[in-house]
């Protein structure tokens, strides 16, 4: 039973194109977060959601929009892609803040490639 | 701002060489440091922790200190498997509490172990 779980896993649109990535984690947490991974393997943060409530916003461009219906559930949606989207977005859930424990569960990563 | 400073990758072994991999960072506090690892195709996972200086994080027959008199928190394991090639990720966090407090990862190294 998959603890965090994105869909979809591979994603290949043209430039100016709206498109959504879901996320559902089962740990019963109540924090998630987006995270985008570029070609280099460099993991950066964009987003962080506690209980519904966004807490962390990382000077990403406001085509960019997180939305989170209730704590098990956290959406990327995502307007106009652009080239430079083109990167593995990934999800990640934790009890509590990051700072907490440290320790993120992450689903298997969101493929998404703008043509 | 805080920072994870990884040695540079790839890094290629053969199987049951001795392995170690750089991790130095910057931060105010005292932030506690952790490993991820990413295997092919997979989402980041925890693979050891330390939350205060001298502790030493091991799991799977990795290691790791916390050094604050060098800032650093260098992963080493005596005897590397195929198994082990991944992408290897250092990460801090800013804080122990605080709703706001995050991760923040180095840029990773691909480990490749050649049988």
């Amino acid at each position: 039973d998959t603890a965090v779980s994105q869909t979809p896993k591979y994603l290949v649109t043209q430039m100016g194109n709206d498109k959504s990535i879901k996320c559902e984690q089962n740990l019963g947490h109540d924090t998630m977060y987006w995270y985008k991974q570029d070609s280099k393997k460099f993991l950066k943060i964009m987003f962080s959601y506690n209980n519904k409530e966004l807490i962390i916003n990382e000077t990403v461009p406001n085509r960019f929009s997180p939305k989170s219906p209730d704590k098990a559930h956290l959406n990327l949606h995502i307007n106009s892609l652009e080239l430079g989207d083109s990167a593995v977005y990934f999800c990640a859930s934790s009890q509590g803040a990051q700072g907490g424990t440290g320790e993120l569960f992450f689903g298997e990563g969101s493929r998404l490639t703008v043509l | 701002g805080n920072s994870v400073t990884q040695m540079e990758g790839p890094v290629t072994l053969s199987e049951e060489a001795f392995l170690t991999i750089n991790c130095t960072y910057t931060a105010t506090g005292y932030p506690s440091l952790f490993w991820y690892v990413q295997y092919p195709g997979e989402g980041l996972q925890l693979l050891l922790k330390a939350t205060k200086a001298d502790d030493k994080g091991s799991n799977k027959g990795f290691e790791a200190t916390y050094r604050k008199e060098t800032t650093s928190f260098h992963l080493e394991k005596g005897s590397v498997q195929v198994s082990d090639s991944a992408v290897y990720f250092c990460a801090l966090s800013e804080s122990h509490t605080g709703a706001n407090s995050k991760l923040t990862f180095g840029k990773g190294i691909t480990l490749s172990v050649r049988p």
